[in-house]
């Protein structure tokens, strides 16, 4: 079946710290893998994407890259600030068109 | 266009009322989306349309929720006979054609008491 194992949070770090939020999934074909953000009190935005092995989505100083050999595709990002302070979800889009989203990891900046 | 609109934003209900919500998707998409989410998980998929046909439901959706999209605009959600399990965040999402990106609404945050 589908499946999505997102690293679990909160997560908080001080601004200009680097960020890894690990994902993994199990997916029946080959997914479109999908980041999206939460920021409070807002709806969900696609902050990334990879469509193909070794495809690397990047967006905001934010990079993820579709690795197919360890089926992970985890968000780094080098230096965060604290706008950046959301919740981020790991989510495989399958090749019946439905996402498989994680649980979501809350991360927290703080100056 | 401003994007996918839901409403309402906030319901509270009885348990044992029906209910419906209304999603307005971003009008060129042909695709649309409704998602559950509960809290502290992420969005679990309900059902989606191509145009006015119901494609896809999941075996979340039990026979008390029924999903319509009549002219393949806008869509509603009706939960008949609510249950305290009910309560969630329902989220609607549009797309234009297969694997792209799905533009999701606010959500429409249900309390059943």
């Amino acid at each position: 079946g589908n499946s999505v194992t997102q690293m679990e949070g909160p997560v908080t770090l001080s601004e200009e710290a680097f960020l890894t939020i690990n994902c993994t999934y199990t997916a029946t074909g080959y997914p479109s893998l999908f980041w999206y953000v939460q920021y409070p009190g807002e709806g969900l935005q696609l902050l990334l994407k990879a469509t193909k092995a070794d495809d690397k989505g990047s967006n905001k100083g934010f990079e993820a890259t579709y690795r197919k050999e360890t089926t992970s595709f985890h968000l780094e990002k080098g230096s965060v600030q604290v706008s950046d302070s959301a919740v981020y979800f790991c989510a495989p889009l399958n090749t019946g068109n439905q996402f498989y989203f994680g649980t979501g990891t809350s991360l927290t900046v703080i100056p | 266009d401003t994007g996918v609109s839901q409403d309402p934003r906030h319901k509270i209900t009885k348990r044992g009322q029906n209910v419906t919500f209304r999603c307005d998707p971003i009008s060129e998409h042909n695709r649309l989306y409704w998602y559950r989410q509960t809290l502290g998980q992420g969005p679990e998929f309900l059902t989606y349309f191509q145009n006015e046909a119901q494609l896809e439901k999941s075996r979340l959706l039990s026979d008390r929720f029924s999903a319509e999209r009549p002219k393949g605009s806008f869509s509603t959600l009706e939960i008949q006979r609510t249950e305290q399990g009910d309560s969630a965040m329902y989220l609607c999402a549009s797309s234009l054609g297969v694997y792209n990106e799905q533009f999701f609404g606010p959500g429409t945050r249900l309390t059943v008491l």
